[in-house]
């Protein structure tokens, strides 16, 4: 069974620091890794899709990074801004058991003025 | 281009009572899967939909049903409501191959 962990469960910063949110799976027969971002009530917005043969995807100030032999992603978050305030979720689907999605817990981030 | 839309966005029910929401995927996809996120957790897995049949599923009781239609759309029906079952349901759309997941904005259903 694929379970996933996110650490830290909550992270609060201030303003214009970088910051690194971890994610580490089980079982590492994954076909991607999907990073997505969750206001408060609100649905999942998808940060980043990194495929098992990629190391990394970047977009804008995210960059995400997957070494899919240690079962570990990071979101890496460069000069954090009080509207990256949101919870961080990290998805794995597996290999060969359809494409459900697993989550982690996330990261409940709040950057400070 | 529409990504996933959720109908409605919120809902009141009373226990016992029955619930049907909605969901229409992003265009392009043929693969729906339905989550139910309780307050402060991850979403959980309830099942999946594709080419109109149940293809996996959570754990899950049989008071949650689904249906797909000819068009991709899909229905997530719940019977016999539990105060439990309040909570944020998610619709998620995808090619079968999973390149990725496109969310819906939530239904909130509140049970009372």
């Amino acid at each position: 069974k694929q379970e996933v962990t996110q650490i830290p469960a909550a992270l609060s910063v201030p303003e214009g620091e970088n910051l690194v949110l971890n994610c580490s799976f089980t079982d590492s027969a994954i076909y991607n890794l999907q990073w997505f971002r969750q206001d408060p009530g609100k649905g999942l917005t998808s940060l980043l899709l990194i495929q098992s043969s990629q190391r990394e995807q970047t977009s804008g100030r995210l960059n995400a990074s997957l070494d899919k032999s240690s079962g570990r992603s990071t979101l890496y978050i460069a000069a954090s801004q009080p509207g990256d305030s949101a919870t961080y979720l990290c998805a794995v689907p597996l290999t060969g058991g359809g494409n459900k999605l697993t989550f982690g817990t996330g990261t409940q981030l709040k950057v400070e003025l | 281009d529409a990504g996933v839309t959720q109908s409605p966005t919120h809902l009141i029910k009373t226990r016992g009572q029955q619930v049907t929401l909605r969901c229409s995927p992003k265009s392009g996809h043929d693969t729906v899967s339905w989550y139910q996120q309780a307050l402060g957790q991850g979403p959980q897995f309830i099942f999946q939909y594709y080419e109109e049949e149940e293809r996996q599923r959570g754990n899950f009781p049989d008071r949650f049903s689904g249906h797909q239609f000819p068009n991709y759309s899909s229905e997530l029906n719940v019977n016999a409501l539990l105060l439990g079952d309040s909570a944020l349901y998610l619709c998620a759309s995808s090619p079968i191959i999973p390149y990725g997941y496109t969310f819906g904005s939530g239904t909130r259903l509140t049970v009372v």
